[in-house]
């Protein structure tokens, strides 16, 4: 069965850079969460999408954007760069309704330098 | 406070021992509830879920684990675990198809 894509899978950036992060939902599923996991931590809550509006926001700094795009993936764009978000991202997709369960890709390890 | 607990940070069981790894919550409802678990430097796998019904829910991997309400528990079993059984879990809830809140993971390491 399809899963949820992530990519790219590892990134290295230096401090202040940009990076982008993508995410490719399961074939069907209408609404995308971004996750992030530090090292040793469990994965907090930053944002979601459900056709591809918004839908809530958690704990993610303002130097973070995001977007769900026509075809319903989405991106995680991470601007001015910090030690501190060296993490793993994590993308999890689910289908609109009720009682849905989230599918997590892979996650996307984040390295600043 | 609302909060998802794992009182276990870490857990240390024999191969082909049984297992429990406990998890209480602390909502004003009851919410959708969910183990997953990671293996380093993976992603996260679902291993079973709670909606409504029956207590005791089945998942992958020869898992499952019991709703109680008396307690807001959730706790995951396994009654023979195996090496590759090694690897965080987590317990986490949700209300309908909102975030995910996590509890801080149990470490589970399997000795031969």
């Amino acid at each position: 069965a399809a899963g949820v894509i992530q990519s790219p899978r590892h990134l290295i950036k230096e401090k202040r850079e940009t990076a982008t992060l993508k995410c490719y939902p399961i074939p069907r599923h209408d609404t995308v969460y971004w996750y992030q996991q530090g090292p040793g931590q469990d994965p907090q809550f930053l944002i979601s999408f459900y056709e591809k509006m918004q839908s809530d926001k958690g704990s993610i700094p303002d130097r973070f954007s995001a977007q769900q795009f026509s075809d319903y993936h989405s991106e995680l764009n991470m601007s001015s760069l910090e030690l501190g978000d060296s993490a793993l991202y994590f993308c999890a997709s689910s289908a609109m309704g009720l009682r849905e369960t989230q599918y997590f890709g892979p996650g996307t390890r984040l390295l600043v330098l | 406070a609302q909060s998802v607990t794992q009182p276990d940070i870490h857990i240390t069981v024999s191969e082909g021992a049984s297992l429990e790894l406990r998890c209480n919550y602390s909502y004003g409802a009851t919410p959708y509830l969910f183990w997953y678990v990671q293996s380093p430097g993976q992603g996260l796998q679902l291993l079973l879920k709670y909606f409504s019904g029956d207590t005791l829910v089945q998942g992958i991997k020869g898992f499952e684990a019991e709703f109680k309400r008396s307690q807001s528990s959730f706790n995951l079993r396994k009654p023979s675990v195996h090496w590759s059984d090694a690897a965080e879990y987590f317990c986490a809830v949700a209300f309908g198809n909102e975030k995910l809140t996590f509890g801080t993971g149990t470490r589970l390491t399997i000795i031969p």
